[in-house]
């Protein structure tokens, strides 16, 4: 089946930090990546996305590269601000008969910068 | 514009109550989707609609859960006979079409505890 893995949290980080938050996946066929963010209160937003091996996605300062050798695709970003506080959840899609709008998820890692 | 609502925010019952639950998307929005987040969980795939028949319910867990979209707008959740373990945070969400080009917009969540 389809699953992800991403890094237990929380993580900490003092303002400007660097960041990474490292997810891996198992897939049945090729799936398309995505990080989602959720802020205090408020629902899931799409962060970036990725729809084939080697295409970084980027927004927001954040970037993930699809990475098909190493079945990751990990969430950077080189400076955090106390307005990146949230939780992340990296996701695949994979298209399989038409059903290519499965969001597969993973657990999630709370994020908490402090000035 | 107004994004995807959700009704209530929060709901508490006991256990072997009914329950409903609402989705308002997007306006325009073909596609609707109802996810599960249980505590410490990513979301899980429920229910799709697109237009008004539910076109993939495998995520459902079992004959109690039901959803309703009957003019291809509003959506409703309706859960039977609850039970302590159906507690969890209920997402909807919308996409403008269907397909791996199609950004999932989610709601805020309706907060399910079942005492």
């Amino acid at each position: 089946g389809n699953s992800v893995t991403q890094m237990e949290g929380p993580v900490t980080l003092s303002e400007e930090a660097f960041l990474t938050i490292n997810c891996t996946y198992t897939a049945t066929g090729y799936p398309s990546l995505f990080w989602y963010v959720q802020y205090p209160g408020e629902g899931l937003q799409l962060l970036l996305k990725a729809t084939k091996a080697d295409d970084k996605g980027s927004n927001k300062g954040f970037e993930a590269t699809y990475r098909k050798e190493t079945t990751s695709f990990h969430l950077e970003k080189g400076s955090v601000q106390v307005s990146d506080s949230a939780v992340y959840f990296c996701a695949l899609s994979v298209d399989s008969g038409g059903s290519n709008y499965k969001l597969t998820f993973g657990k999630g890692t709370l994020l908490t910068v402090n000035p | 514009g107004a994004g995807v609502s959700q009704t209530p925010s929060n709901k508490v019952t006991e256990k072997g109550k009914y329950v409903e639950l609402r989705c308002d998307p997007i306006s325009g929005h073909t596609a609707l989707y109802w996810y599960r987040q249980s505590l410490g969980q990513g979301p899980e795939f429920l229910i799709y609609f697109q237009g008004t028949g539910a076109a993939d319910d495998s995520g459902l867990p079992n004959d109690r859960f039901f959803a309703v979209r009957p003019e291809g707008s509003v959506s409703t959740l309706k859960i039977q006979r609850t039970e302590r373990g159906d507690s969890a945070v209920y997402l909807c969400a919308s996409s403008l079409g269907q397909g791996l080009q199609e950004t999932q917009y989610f709601g805020p969540g309706t907060r399910l505890l079942v005492l």
